[in-house]
């Protein structure tokens, strides 16, 4: 069992690039969502998604895109990058948002724009 | 807007002794979660908690909830340098589609 996966762990991109964040889970969870983590800023939610097919923003959603066309892959999507979303970027599952789903949690990609 | 606060952020313990450390939130809420990061890795879920007084234990952790206090305890019985780690809350407004707002954590450093 994979559990969440992401690609790729790292990624150096150049102002005004464009890209794609890939995550995919193998537990048939309804819900997923994209936080990126700062340094003294805890987790903060990007995207989410309650099942294919729908998605919704999250606290700092500009830059970003995401779609939802199966159950088991959520890819995040940059439009043209800024130093400003050098980050850490983590995907994370549950089989819903309901009481007793803990998230479970991507490996991470570590993402800088230069 | 929910918000979550943790203290102290940074935390020094010594082997073997206790310590507690605390998660604030700021509107009704039905769930709270606890998570572990180790440096440079992803989150691990520890705990979920659901109701008030709910109290959960794992090894030399038991986390607790607070509802109408709106607090949640983590205490630590005789530290020992595996728990050295980054430990978030995460808590949802009550309602079944709520998002989780995570805390900006808690740096545990274990010292002999």
């Amino acid at each position: 069992n994979a559990g969440v996966t992401q690609t790729p762990k790292f990624q150096v991109l150049k102002t005004g690039q464009s890209m794609t964040l890939q995550c995919a889970q193998d537990m048939n969870h309804e819900y997923m969502s994209w936080y990126r983590q700062d340094p003294g800023m805890g987790l903060r939610l990007i995207h989410y998604s309650v099942g294919a097919g729908i998605t919704d923003q999250g606290e700092v959603p500009n830059g970003y895109n995401v779609s939802r066309s199966t159950t088991e892959d959520f890819p995040l999507r940059l439009l043209s990058a800024a130093p400003s979303q050098t980050s850490v970027y983590f995907c994370a599952s549950s089989y819903s948002l309901g009481r007793n789903s803990p998230l479970h949690f991507g490996n991470g990609t570590r993402l800088t724009v230069t | 807007e929910l918000k979550v606060e943790q203290n102290p952020l940074f935390l020094s313990m010594q082997e073997g002794k206790n310590y507690t450390i605390y998660c604030n939130y700021s509107t009704t809420s039905d769930r709270l979660y606890w998570y572990r990061q180790d440096p440079g890795k992803s989150l691990e879920s520890l705990f979920v908690l659901l109701s008030n007084g709910a109290v959960k234990q794992e090894g030399r952790l038991m986390a607790s909830l607070d509802t109408k206090a709106r607090l949640s305890t983590l205490h630590i019985t005789a530290a020992v340098h595996d728990l050295s780690a980054t430990y978030f809350c995460a808590v949802a407004e009550t309602g079944a589609n709520s998002k989780l707002t995570f805390g900006k954590g808690i740096t545990l450093s274990v010292r002999p």
